[in-house]
């Protein structure tokens, strides 16, 4: 994989459902993977920084797991709420460039 | 502590003309970085500045450039506008490069008509 992936591009779900998504990237040079949740007319926030194969971070209902060996990440929000609307980007950076390459990210719409 | 802040917010430019978009860390980050987002893709990666020095370089022509002051503030000018570089642009400090978190602006909306 050359570039970074996302999928689905974008997803309606009911409030209360749990939901997951996809973050492909280069899995050699891997150096740190970045998940960032984006809102409408603001600023992108951090929600995790991951740089070892393996690792799993958490903050409040959202999660993320990280396998550097097969180059890829997973998002998952557990009984989502409208306020989870946005779109969620990931960004890979590679120990050669050091620069992040985000992935074109997957918007989530969550229903009342 | 005050976020990054981008000015001005939005900004409307005509072929040819040049702009300069600035960017305030913050405080205590020395590590700038700025973006492009156009309608259908993703953030590309156009320079990020470390201690007043560019560090890396997206895939970008030479009309893009900026520089980085000693206080950490950073400006990106476009000389030559074309209407395709209508875009969102985002500036995202840290402290150090690396694999820190990165905190965005909330970025300048630039139309070229």
């Amino acid at each position: 994989i050359l570039n970074v992936e996302q999928s689905p591009q974008s997803l309606h779900v009911q409030e209360g459902d749990s939901t997951n998504f996809t973050c492909s990237f280069p899995s050699s040079n891997f150096y740190a993977l970045h998940w960032y949740r984006w809102e409408t007319a603001k600023s992108p926030e951090a929600l995790f920084v991951m740089t070892l194969n393996g690792d799993e971070k958490k903050k409040g209902r959202i999660s993320a797991t990280l396998n550097t060996k097969e180059g890829y990440s997973y998002l998952y929000i557990k009984g989502s709420q409208p306020e989870d609307s946005a779109t969620y980007l990931c960004a890979h950076r590679n120990n050669a460039g050091n620069m992040l390459t985000f992935g074109g990210g997957t918007r989530l719409m969550v229903k009342p | 502590k005050a976020g990054v802040t981008q000015t001005p917010r939005y900004l409307i430019k005509t072929r040819g003309q040049q702009v300069t978009l600035s960017c305030s860390p913050i405080s205590g980050h020395r590590s700038v970085s700025w973006y492009q987002q156009t309608p259908g893709q993703g953030l590309q990666f156009l320079f990020e500045y470390f201690s007043e020095t560019q560090r890396n370089k997206g895939n970008f022509p030479g009309r893009f450039s900026g520089r980085q002051f000693s206080n950490s503030r950073s400006e990106m000018n476009v000389s030559t506008l074309e209407l395709g570089d209508s875009a969102l642009y985002l500036c995202a400090s840290s402290m150090v490069p690396g694999n820190t978190e990165a905190f965005f602006g909330q970025g300048t909306r630039l139309t070229v008509v």
